[in-house]
């Protein structure tokens, strides 16, 4: 019953390889986020977009490359890849933070990625 | 020191019992503050914001101190579905909507 939508729910690519990781929203958010999960660890902030602009990076390497086509829709690109990169990717989106109103975020399902 | 710290557990309970869980903050500017329940293998899901007056939905009741940074969830009368990690969450950064995690804290509930 997610109202963040994310696909594909599980990649496996080599380290040559390119692909995208999609994420969509039908909540009328303007804040996107991708974060990265692995085992038994807590999300790890990756990216923040606001009003469709780049906002935050966390010092992701470039082999990761995201983009925020429209309002409703992230992606995040991947190429050349490491192993130690597979991990599940969850996109999230909330209203952008204003003062004290509270912005929860709702997370998609995520892609379980595997970099083989 | 971590910015959010929890009790990784995990917490082996009755079912039908009490559990709190606890979180401490480190920083003293934080705002929003968050419980998420994440289920083996899927996504965190907002269980509930917390409130400086504190707030209950439930069986489910949030409390924050702000004087001791602190946040803290109960859960009554618990059930088997209640089984999950629980993620303190805390914003870091008011003008970018940054929240950081806690480490989680697994909960079992047994029959």
């Amino acid at each position: 019953d997610t109202e963040v939508t994310q696909t594909p729910k599980h990649l496996v690519m080599g380290m040559t390889n390119k692909k995208s990781l999609k994420c969509e929203q039908h909540m009328g958010h303007r804040a996107m986020y991708w974060y990265k999960q692995k085992a038994k660890k807590p999300p790890e902030l990756m990216f923040v977009y606001s009003y469709e602009k780049l906002s935050i990076n966390e010092s992701v390497p470039s082999r990761f490359s995201p983009e925020c086509p429209n309002s409703s829709l992230l992606n995040l690109h991947l190429h050349a890849l490491q192993p130690e990169d597979s991990a599940l990717y969850l996109c999230a989106s909330s209203h952008p933070y204003v003062g004290e109103v509270h912005n929860e975020q709702f997370f998609g399902p995520g892609t379980r990625l595997t970099v083989l | 020191r971590k910015e959010v710290e929890q009790d990784p557990g995990p917490f082996n309970v009755p079912e039908g019992a009490t559990v709190a869980f606890n979180c401490t903050y480190s920083n003293s500017a934080s705002q929003s503050f968050f419980w998420y329940r994440q289920d083996c293998r899927k996504e965190p899901k907002l269980l509930m914001s917390v409130y400086s007056s504190g707030n209950e939905d439930g069986r489910f009741t949030a409390q924050l101190n702000r004087a001791s940074q602190y946040i803290s969830l109960l859960i009554r009368d618990s059930k088997l579905s209640d089984s999950a990690t629980y993620l303190c969450v805390v914003n870091r950064d008011s003008s970018a909507s940054k929240i950081i995690f806690g480490s989680g804290t697994r909960l079992s509930i047994r029959p």
